[in-house]
């Protein structure tokens, strides 16, 4: 099951940032936070990853809560190839043996 | 970054045959796979974990007479879809990390998905 919450779909205009939210208040503190997105008909897509800190990568920008509990994955500037579903998902990070658990996800829909 | 292949990415089938679909990390090797099978409009569903020599771990509900994985080498894994019926229609995606560790809470890597449509 999903321990993850996340709004069904969320619009944003082109070339305007996106703050994708999530709710996770039963991560531990070995549990990473992970967001992956999958564009139509593919497979889902890697963005971006962390444990407390705040990250950033070419993709995206990861801001997690003090407490943990809660998460935004920031696109900087939305174009219309980040139309996608976006998911987020944590995942004990002490072994690779383990898969990601899928949620519903957040649609993301970029305007023009 | 790794790269997971999978092959065919779409396959109609007639009911009542069998269909293999085969996952390959191609510039990296994976003790252990996973498999996943998506319905329209709906999330990833995990159906097995396969583990190099030996047998997978099939999710509960998920009928591992009918689906049958074979994880033969580092680097391929295989789903056969027995019998297949309409039901089993669907877009299923295998995905890997990289061995020994996969680098804690490290990426996990899918293929483009096979599309499997059972007339």
């Amino acid at each position: 099951d999903a321990k993850t919450t996340q709004p069904n779909s969320m619009e944003s205009n082109e070339e305007e940032p996106v703050h994708l939210p999530c709710n996770h208040s039963t991560i531990s503190g070995t549990d990473y936070i992970h967001w992956y997105r999958q564009l139509p008909s593919q497979g889902p897509e890697y963005v971006i990853h962390g444990l407390t800190s705040n990250v950033n990568n070419r993709m995206a920008s990861l801001a997690i809560a003090e407490d943990r509990k809660s998460s935004t994955l920031i696109l900087h500037r939305a174009t219309l190839r980040d139309a996608a579903v976006y998911y987020c998902i944590f995942h004990w990070g002490n072994s690779g043996n383990t898969p990601l658990v899928f949620g519903k996800g957040t649609r993301l829909s970029v305007i023009a | 970054g790794a790269v997971v292949s999978q092959h065919p990415s779409r396959v109609i089938c007639k009911s009542g045959t069998s269909v293999k679909i085969e996952c390959r990390s191609l510039d990296f090797q994976a003790t252990t796979m996973f498999w996943y099978r998506q319905f329209p409009k709906q999330s990833l569903m995990l159906m097995a974990t396969s583990n190099e020599g030996s047998k997978a771990t099939y999710e509960q509900g998920v009928e591992k007479d009918k689906f049958l994985i074979n994880h033969a080498s580092l680097t391929l894994s295989t789903l056969t879809v027995t019998s297949a019926h309409p039901e089993d229609s669907s877009f299923y995606i295998c995905s890997a990390r990289e061995s020994p560790s996969g680098g804690a809470g490290g990426e996990q890597f899918f293929g483009p998905g096979t599309r499997l449509t059972v007339l």
